[in-house]
């Protein structure tokens, strides 16, 4: 069956430190990856996507993300965290054999520390 | 991209009365969906609105419960019906474009007393 699976439910961090959310997805070609955010009392922003190409995809606020086919994974990154990324993460996928359904992942909780 | 403005942003309703929720894209749009949201959870699809036609849902969801209306490409409705406690939840409009993006309303977020 396909999944999408984010391991960490809760992550906490510093600020100024660095952040990395886990995604693995199970889908037999590659499928379409996005990584969204939802601030509290939001609703989801698209941080930002990959199609094909460079393995390393560049988003809005800061964030990047690398696709790894050999581990099927579509982590996301950000150097430096700021208070303000305190949030849900979701990790989404879009697969050519389900055009009409977006798969989430259970999301991740990031809270930000001084 | 897609500017999606959803409407009420949120609203406390009585047992037993309906909501209807509108959403309204700044761009044609290839496809249109409404998802639910319980608190601290995932988006969970309920059904993907068709233009012209009868939505399209997902297991656990029924049309008696939830019509949707899509009149034209850039607006839908999403009707919560005989509301119960159980219905409190955040509703989410989102819309596809034809580069295979999708976006997202800011949420209509309902309490049933």
């Amino acid at each position: 069956a396909q999944s999408v699976t984010q391991p960490d439910i809760h992550i906490t961090v510093s600020e100024g430190a660095s952040l990395e959310l886990r995604c693995n997805y199970s889908y037999g070609a590659t499928p379409y990856l996005f990584w969204y955010v939802q601030s509290p009392g939001q609703g989801l922003q698209l941080l930002l996507k990959y199609f094909s190409g460079d393995t390393l995809v560049q988003g809005i606020k800061g964030f990047e993300a690398e696709f790894k086919r050999s581990q099927s994974s579509f982590n996301l990154r950000k150097p430096s965290v700021h208070w303000s990324d305190a949030a849900e993460y979701f990790c989404a996928v879009l697969t050519t054999d389900s055009w009409g359904k977006l798969q989430f992942g259970a999301g991740t909780q990031v809270v930000v520390t001084p | 991209s897609a500017v999606i403005s959803q409407k009420p942003s949120r609203d406390i309703c009585q047992r037993g009365t309906s909501l209807t929720i509108q959403c309204q894209v700044d761009s044609q749009v290839t496809m249109m969906f409404w998802y639910r949201q319980q608190p601290g959870q995932s988006l969970t699809l309920i059904a993907t609105a068709n233009q012209g036609s009868e939505a399209t849902y997902e297991s656990g969801f029924v049309i008696d419960k939830f019509p949707i209306s899509r009149p034209n490409l850039t607006f839908s409705t999403l009707t919560v019906s005989n509301m119960s406690p159980e219905d409190s939840s955040i509703y989410l409009c989102s819309a596809r474009t034809d580069k295979n993006i999708q976006y997202f309303g800011a949420g209509t977020r309902l309490s049933v007393l």
